[in-house]
């Protein structure tokens, strides 16, 4: 099974600001890696489907980049309504299976 | 615009059998380019995932809770099921249902339902 690290665990930020979160796994993942925002309550969002595929509706200050076993995602200038936990998530093509890292929370 | 919504009973004793219910509404179950999957997330903790079931009724689990679980699907009424039997206290969390399009992501996610185990 694949282990997910993801740092940092906390960044506080402001408005404005351009941030990139990284993603480690712990073997080579092979495309099957999205990004998640979550707000408190609520389910998550998909961002970013296999690393780089910006999900529909995702502004486009999401991005997403790497390969191998580093991928990063960036927010080019935060917005307020983009302070949340995000997470990374492998998913195992076969057998079918889901791996998430510990997430990263964005602070203001 | 799909839409899943979880349903089922929000407080269970340790011991009894958690089920839940994901209805889907704005697109078929019965799409072969999808999966429709169960995570769980307790109170301030990362997600979890539980299982994974195909139209067909193919299932796959996480090995952590494989032998508790049971997942179903009914073509008829557009849901699927969850079943986790033997609940303790760490069972409590937000459960979630979701659709997985594979390398696509998991693309639509129920709102969730707070289950929680206590005597």
């Amino acid at each position: 099974e694949i282990v997910l690290t993801q740092s940092p665990a906390t960044v506080s930020l402001s408005p404005g600001d351009r941030v990139t979160l990284s993603c480690r796994a712990s073997e080579s993942h092979s495309y099957f890696l999205a990004w998640y925002q979550q707000k408190p309550g609520q389910a998550p969002r998909l961002l970013i489907s296999d690393a780089s595929n910006r999900a529909a509706g995702v502004p486009a200050r999401f991005s997403g980049s790497g390969s191998g076993t580093d991928v990063t995602l960036t927010i080019s200038s935060l917005e307020p309504e983009d302070f949340a936990v995000y997470y990374c998530q492998h998913r195992n093509n076969w057998p079918p299976g889901f791996t998430f890292g510990p997430g990263t929370r964005v602070d203001i | 615009q799909l839409h899943l919504q979880e349903s089922g009973p929000g407080l269970l004793k340790p011991s009894e059998t958690l089920s839940l219910t994901c209805t889907v509404s704005g697109g078929s179950i019965n799409d072969n380019n999808y999966y429709w999957a169960w995570f769980r997330q307790p109170p301030g903790k990362v997600l979890e995932w539980i299982g994974i079931i195909f139209y067909t009724g193919t299932t796959y689990y996480s090995p952590s809770l494989e032998s508790r679980v049971t997942l179903s699907v009914d073509s008829s009424k557009n849901q699927f099921s969850l079943r986790l039997t033997s609940v303790t206290a760490a069972d409590t969390a937000k459960y979630f249902c979701a659709r997985d399009a594979s390398r696509g992501g998991t693309d639509y996610w129920g709102p969730g339902t707070l289950v929680t185990v206590s005597s």
